[in-house]
C-alpha cells in the first residue's frame, strides 16, 4: 500500500502560469481533502470531496478548482497562480464511517507538494 | 464542528510527562475528540481518538472529563522526537457529505529540549 500519493514533490511556477497537482489513495477512502501550509501556520482547507462525484469549498478556496476524477484520485488546479499561492500543499483521504483501517476515522496524508510561485 | 483553544506553544525537557489541554466548549453529542502530529515538512498524522473519559495507546494518553468541553493529550516521558506542531481536532467521524469536513487550527508547537 503507497497510502496518499501526491505529484509533484517540488514545482516553480511563474506568475500566471497554471499547474495541477494530483493526488492518488489506494485505501479505498470516500473523502478527500486538499490543504495549504505556509510557513510557521496550520493546515488550511481549500476544498474536500466527501465522497466520488461530490466537491465543496473549504476555508480557502479562493484560486483553486478541483476534481475527483474517481475514487482514487482528487486534483487540485491553479488557473493563474500568484505569488500569495506560495505554500506547502497537502492532500488526505480518510474512509466515511466506521471500519478501515486500526482507527477507523483517521485521515492520511501525502508528503506535500512545494510550491513557489515567483 | 466545534471550534477548539489550545495553546499557541509549549516547551518542555526530555524525560518530562507534557500535557496539552484543548477546549472545546461547544462539543455537540456525536462528536469525538480527535489528536493530529506534523513533524517539520511532513503531513500530520494520527495520534489518538476518544469520545469520554481516558483513552491511551502506545504513544500517548487522552483524557476526556465528564462533561467533554476539554480535553488534555498526555505524552509520557517525552524525546527530543516529539518536537512537532500537535492538532487538536472535534466533530463526528461518521458524518457524510457537507459533515465530513476536516478542519485544523494552528495547533500547538512542542519544543523539547535536552
Amino acid at each position: 500500500n503507497a497510502g496518499v500519493t501526491q505529484t509533484p514533490k517540488f514545482q516553480v511556477l511563474k506568475t500566471g502560469q497554471s499547474m495541477t497537482l494530483q493526488c492518488a489513495q489506494d485505501m479505498n477512502h470516500n473523502s478527500m481533502y486538499w490543504y495549504r501550509q505556509d510557513p510557521g501556520m496550520g493546515l488550511r482547507l481549500i476544498y474536500y470531496s466527501a465522497s466520488e462525484g461530490t466537491t465543496d469549498k473549504g476555508e480557502v478556496p479562493n484560486g483553486y478548482n478541483v476534481s475527483r476524477l474517481n475514487k482514487r484520485e482528487f486534483s487540485l488546479r491553479l488557473e493563474s497562480a500568484a505569488p500569495s499561492q506560495t505554500s506547502v500543499y497537502f492532500c488526505a483521504s480518510r474512509p466515511v464511517g466506521r471500519g478501515q483501517g486500526p482507527h477507523g476515522t483517521e485521515a492520511f496524508f501525502g508528503q506535500g507538494t512545494r510550491l513557489t510561485v515567483v | 464542528l466545534a471550534k477548539t483553544t489550545q495553546p499557541i506553544s509549549m516547551d518542555s525537557y526530555e524525560g518530562q510527562e507534557v500535557n496539552i489541554t484543548c477546549s472545546h466548549n461547544n462539543i455537540a453529542t456525536n462528536d469525538y475528540i480527535t489528536w493530529y502530529q506534523q513533524f517539520p515538512s511532513q503531513g500530520p498524522r494520527f495520534i489518538i481518538q476518544g469520545y469520554k473519559t481516558k483513552v491511551t495507546n502506545e504513544v500517548a494518553s487522552l483524557f476526556i472529563p465528564a462533561d467533554r468541553k476539554s480535553s488534555t493529550l498526555s505524552l509520557p516521558r517525552v524525546s527530543l522526537s516529539d518536537t512537532a506542531v500537535y492538532y487538536c481536532l472535534v466533530g463526528d467521524p461518521i458524518l457524510t457529505g457537507g459533515g465530513n469536513k476536516l478542519t485544523f487550527g494552528t495547533g500547538t508547537q512542542l519544543k523539547v529540549e535536552l
